[in-house]
């Protein structure tokens, strides 16, 4: 089984709609990140957390929140999607207390479309 | 704000070529250095990584370069074969309150054709 798992994989959904993307992890990780992807701008930081009481915005938080349930488990919502928020959104997880440098490790992504 | 960038965004090669990519980077106070691979419609596999202190690391046919002080890492793919072709992506973790967050370039799109 995926360490990091995301759900939906897909997901099409119309403007105004409120939306929530879901990340768990079986790595025992205290550090969970959300990124978008999108063509031509590589991955950018939307929200991380570093433990279930510490929630902080990255780069492009606006029109975003997110919810730490759980060591292993960090969702993303849209509040109100809008069609730019159309990309590929990946949940990746880390721990650099454990050795590992902090290297991060990611989900399959969720493909978004907001029509 | 640290920026990552990757030359060449594309490259196209025939099968069994040795093959450089590069990455550079504009703040040197990093923690570490990752590369990772993407397939189409895919999730990031890590492929190596860099400690600030090494100089360059192996896995198989990868090797990974780090020049911090002057912002460069080059990722090297020994007799490339079709099974290469992905995006690669650097990225560089950044020393610093928000230690953790990764910075990306916007990858190297590779076709490895038989």
């Amino acid at each position: 089984d995926a360490d990091v798992t995301q759900t939906p994989r897909n997901r099409i959904t119309k403007t105004g709609k409120r939306i929530m993307l879901e990340c768990s992890q079986t790595k025992g990780h205290d550090r969970m990140y959300w990124y978008r992807q999108d063509p031509g701008l590589g991955l950018r930081l939307i929200y991380y957390s570093f433990d279930v009481k510490d929630i902080n915005k990255g780069e492009i938080s606006d029109g975003y929140s997110v919810s730490r349930q759980a060591q292993a488990k960090f969702s993303l919502s849209l509040e109100s999607a809008i069609p730019n928020q159309t990309a590929l959104y990946f949940c990746a997880t880390s721990d650099p207390g454990r050795g590992s440098l902090n290297e991060q490790f990611f989900g399959p992504g969720t493909r978004l479309t907001v029509l | 704000k640290q920026e990552v960038t990757q030359i060449p965004a594309a490259l196209s090669v025939p099968e069994g070529e040795n093959l450089v990519l590069n990455c550079s980077f504009t703040d040197s106070a990093i923690y570490n250095l990752q590369w990772f691979r993407q397939d189409p419609g895919k999730g990031l596999t890590s492929l190596l990584l860099i400690q600030s202190s090494q100089r360059e690391q192996t896995s198989g046919r990868l090797n990974a370069s780090l020049d911090k002080s002057s912002g460069r890492s080059t990722l090297y793919i020994a007799a490339s074969q079709p099974g290469d072709s992905a995006t690669y992506l650097c990225a560089v973790d950044e020393r610093g309150s928000t230690l953790g967050r990764l910075y990306f370039g916007r990858g190297t799109q590779l076709t490895v054709w038989p």
